[in-house]
């Protein structure tokens, strides 16, 4: 079945740019919209933003000066970056598929960023 | 964007027993809200869309309700495995919000 895993440095220092990966196995990226979320410790989901397969994105106005979503259909990889990070910006960050319907059905394991000199 | 609230932050029940969880919107979102229950360490998993569709493999003590600004997740009898955290998210409009979640834990 299909699986998401994301991927990506664990520690970021302040004012640089969080990079991360998800990589969609058992099915193919092209179709469908992938999504990022973030979750800072001890606290909720907040929606970063989506891409469909044909490249059209989506962002969180809260985030989206700092936010690119971009989509690979040839390694099946989506990735993030976020730029500018601070401190708040610490979180577990989750891949998600979404249908269209706009929730999430399928998530990845997410991976811990934490964003420290 | 649309603000959720979920009440209560914390809901104490006995195995076997009825829970409750509520969920407001700040505005309607017709009957677009999903229920997510995550465990420590693990990802949210669906449990149910469109305000009453249980998501695949969900058990049928789950139920979802409401449409409009509330909603309600009923687990009809809990069990050892119920006990986590859920979350409420309108699928509505972006950005898609979730509520600050309900932690069900044993009584």
């Amino acid at each position: 079945q299909v699986q998401l895993q994301e991927s990506g440095p664990g520690l970021v220092k302040p004012s640089e740019t969080l990079s991360l990966t998800c990589t969609v196995s058992g099915g193919s990226i092209s179709t469908y919209y992938w999504t990022w979320i973030r979750q800072p410790p001890g606290k909720g989901l907040e929606w970063i933003g989506h891409i469909y397969y044909s490249g059209s994105t989506n962002y969180n106005p809260s985030l989206k000066s700092r936010v690119t979503i971009s989509l690979d259909t040839s390694t099946n990889q989506f990735s993030l970056k976020l730029s500018s990070v601070t401190a708040a910006d610490t979180a577990v960050y989750y891949c998600a598929r979404d249908h269209g319907a706009w929730y999430f059905g399928l998530w990845g394991r997410g991976t811990l960023v934490t964003v420290s000199s | 964007d649309i603000v959720m609230t979920q009440s209560p932050a914390t809901l104490s029940v006995s195995p076997g027993e009825r829970a409750t969880l509520s969920c407001r919107a700040s505005q309607s979102v017709s009957s677009s809200l999903a229920w997510y229950q995550q465990k420590p360490g693990q990802a949210p998993r669906l449990l149910i869309n469109g305000a009453s569709t249980r998501a695949t493999g969900i058990p049928a003590r789950f139920s979802g309700s409401g449409s409009g600004t509330e909603f309600t997740l009923t687990i009809s009898s809990l069990q050892s495995e119920d006990f986590a955290v859920y979350y409420c998210q309108q699928h509505y409009t972006w950005p898609f919000t979730f509520g600050q979640g309900t932690k069900l834990e044993i009584k």
